[in-house]
């Protein structure tokens, strides 16, 4: 079975620029959560989909970042207009749902996105 | 999420065991304690997690200690394969519903040596 996909692996634009960072769950997982590493710092939460509603949006640093998961199935995430801060990896994960037992997050390997 | 205190790093021998602890002073009743791990060039990776109770997988077990204060990972023999950055997290239940955050900290860089 495919595990979490995550599309580009690697982006490099410049500052000012739009890019689309898209993250195919394992099938059939409910949940889907974006998180991102910038650099020299921790992994960090962004948002949390349950099936398409946005459930938890608290991580979101800005209103240049949308995350969208129409139909429930694949995310994408847009940042729009891309600043230098930005850069870092941007990772998904997903899980088929959550409870007190089965809380195990599949991670993706992540998409590198460098703003120049 | 309550904080967890973790060596920055540690080494092993091939083949040897390894006991990676972790601090969680300030955990809750209703926290659980799980351990991902990140291989270079990978996303995190989910190892085990647990409550109150010693726990074991095909990968590795967790021992949790009386008082829940702290917890060891333990990799029973490690392999080169094993060589990554560990993290040990606590879930909070009263999160909220829906609300899944994983709250990373630096958590512990293992080299295994062969």
């Amino acid at each position: 079975e495919a595990g979490v996909t995550q599309f580009p692996s690697h982006s490099v634009i410049e500052k000012g620029q739009t890019v689309t960072l898209r993250c195919d769950p394992i099938s059939g997982h409910d949940n889907l959560y974006w998180y991102r590493r910038v650099m020299g710092k921790e992994i960090k939460f962004l948002l949390h989909f349950v099936k398409e509603s946005k459930q938890d949006e608290s991580g979101m640093p800005n209103n240049r970042f949308l995350a969208e998961r129409t139909g429930g199935t694949y995310s994408t995430l847009k940042v729009q207009p891309a600043e230098l801060e930005d850069s870092g990896v941007y990772f998904c994960a997903s899980s088929l749902r959550q409870g007190l037992n089965t809380g195990e997050l599949f991670f993706g390997e992540g998409s590198r996105l460098t703003v120049l | 999420d309550a904080k967890t205190t973790q060596p920055n790093s540690m080494e092993s021998n091939e083949e040897e065991p390894v006991h990676l602890p972790c601090n969680h002073s300030t955990i809750s009743g209703t926290d659980y304690i799980h351990w991902y791990r990140q291989l270079p060039s990978q996303g995190p990776e989910y190892v085990i997690h647990g409550l109150t109770s010693n726990v074991n997988n095909r990968m590795a077990s967790l021992a949790i200690a009386e008082d829940r204060k702290s917890s060891t990972l333990i990799l029973h023999r490690a392999t080169l394969r094993d060589a990554a950055v560990y993290y040990c997290i606590l879930r909070s239940l009263a999160s909220g519903a829906g609300s899944y955050q994983l709250t990373f900290g630096k958590g512990t860089k293992l080299s295994v040596i062969p």
